[in-house]
């Protein structure tokens, strides 16, 4: 079967940089995404990683290990507007996604 | 401009009624999805539909039933909602079903259900 785990809930100061981790456990691979879903809002799409490596995007970046079977979305200069949770989807053999329960990130001034 | 959009926002009911959550997407997308956000925050694919084909997450009670008039549209009914039933719903849509990387999903702001 499947297995996604994500820490529930990290805290980190205004300025500083956050790494969020992700493990999974899957018979089938066809990538990796992280959203991110503001409280009482939609997810939205941050990133996807097919290949291992590094992907960056802005003050956003996200790493994949296919063969550790980990990914980690890594925030930099962090903003108050950056808490919200940010959540892990793996995408199996079968091009379905299977969600993580999230990660909550808390900036503190 | 809304690309993906869901009504109600928030609906409130009885046990045993019978309710509907509708939804729209603009975005030319083929293929439409409910997802279940409950308490703990994890989301759940209940159906995804395109063109061709429903597909049902067989965990999915039988009361829950996707409606699609077009490609465009894709509503949810649920017959005698129970207690459980109560939780965030999310409709969203994506350009194809496939792993090519094409398929990020836009989501609706969700439609909050209570069931008292």
């Amino acid at each position: 079967g499947q297995n996604i785990d994500q820490p529930t809930e990290m805290t980190a100061t205004e300025g500083a940089i956050v790494q969020i981790n992700c493990t999974y456990q899957t018979s089938g691979f066809n990538g990796l995404f992280w959203y991110q879903q503001h409280a009482g809002e939609a997810p939205t799409f941050l990133s996807y990683n097919v290949l291992d490596g590094l992907e960056e995007k802005g003050r956003f970046s996200s790493f994949l290990s296919r063969s550790k079977g980990y990914s980690y979305l890594l925030l930099k200069e962090l903003q108050m507007k950056d808490s919200a949770s940010y959540l892990c989807a793996l995408m199996d053999s079968n091009y379905q996604l299977i969600w993580g329960a999230g990660t909550k990130l808390i900036i503190k001034p | 401009d809304t690309a993906v959009s869901q009504t109600p926002k928030y609906l409130v009911t009885q046990m045993g009624n019978d309710k509907s959550i509708k939804c729209e997407q603009n975005l030319g997308h083929d293929t439409m999805y409910w997802y279940k956000q409950d308490s703990k925050k994890f989301l759940k694919i209940m159906f995804s539909y395109n063109n061709k084909e429903l597909i049902i997450n067989e965990t999915v009670p039988n009361r829950f039933s996707p409606k699609s008039p077009d490609k465009a549209h894709l509503n949810l009914h649920i017959n005698s909602l129970e207690l459980g039933d109560s939780a965030v719903y999310f409709c969203a849509s994506s350009q194809e079903n496939s792993g090519s990387g094409a398929n990020v999903l836009t989501f609706g702001a969700g439609s909050r259900l209570t069931v008292l």
